[in-house]
């Protein structure tokens, strides 16, 4: 049950900045915090941002996430080609008493 | 070095049932609560069902609810999904993983490689 929408795609030339958005509610978004998975391909998600915009260990800086009431924003900046990969949004849903996941967005280097 | 291996996926029959597990090690394994996550092919992330540290407290997708179970056996570091009732609707890679702490809401930071479940007549 995907109830975070974001756009199936994005796309950006080697350097340039891509933003990704994943829109929630009230329930979600709006009441929890949200955090971001990278799929490379063929492999198995990875922690990218956490509550908003804490980046784990390891994830370069240009990865940045914002929350602003139910939506919430990844930015890429200085794209790369290892960047290219499906991205996801998730938050708790306290109406849902479950976890729900943004749609995803496949984003492509061109 | 955190690990979570699955295993259990197969081709099962509309109707039929099927455990899926994950052996999990490098941490201390009753200290978090643990999840299963699917992905049909070629579509995105669903969550499936989480359970607390103690196995005291489960949370299920409506999609899998009444059809599914999950528990945990602390003692040999493990986590399972009975599946019930299989739907061709529920084929998918499973994954396992983990969350960063004790709390229902938190988020992931291990992700095993995933069992896939195809179930097909």
């Amino acid at each position: 049950q995907s109830v975070l929408t974001q756009p199936p795609s994005a796309s950006g030339t080697p350097g340039q900045r891509v933003t990704i958005s994943c829109s929630g509610s009230s329930s979600n978004i709006g009441s929890n915090t949200v955090n971001w998975y990278q799929q490379l391909p063929g492999t198995a998600p990875k922690l990218l941002i956490y509550s908003n915009n804490q980046r784990p260990s390891g994830v370069p800086d240009r990865f940045s996430g914002s929350k602003s009431g139910t939506s919430a924003s990844l930015a890429i900046s200085g794209l790369q080609s290892e960047d290219e990969a499906d991205y996801y949004c998730a938050a708790w849903d306290d109406s849902l008493n479950g976890l729900v996941f943004g749609t995803g967005t496949k984003v492509t280097v061109l | 070095e955190v690990q979570l291996v699955e295993s259990g996926g197969v081709v099962v029959q509309p109707g039929g049932s099927l455990r899926l597990s994950c052996a999990a090690s490098g941490f201390t394994f009753d200290d978090y609560t643990m999840h299963w996550v699917r992905q049909a092919p070629g579509k995105g992330l669903e969550w499936v069902s989480l359970i607390s540290w103690d196995g005291g407290s489960t949370y299920y997708a409506d999609s899998v609810k009444g059809r599914f179970t999950i528990s945990r056996d602390n003692s040999k570091n493990s986590l399972y999904l009975q599946m019930n009732s299989l739907r061709t609707e529920d084929t998918a890679l499973y994954y396992c993983a983990k969350a960063v702490g004790a709390t229902i809401q938190d988020y992931f930071d291990y992700w095993g490689q995933g069992t896939l479940v195809t179930v097909s007549s």
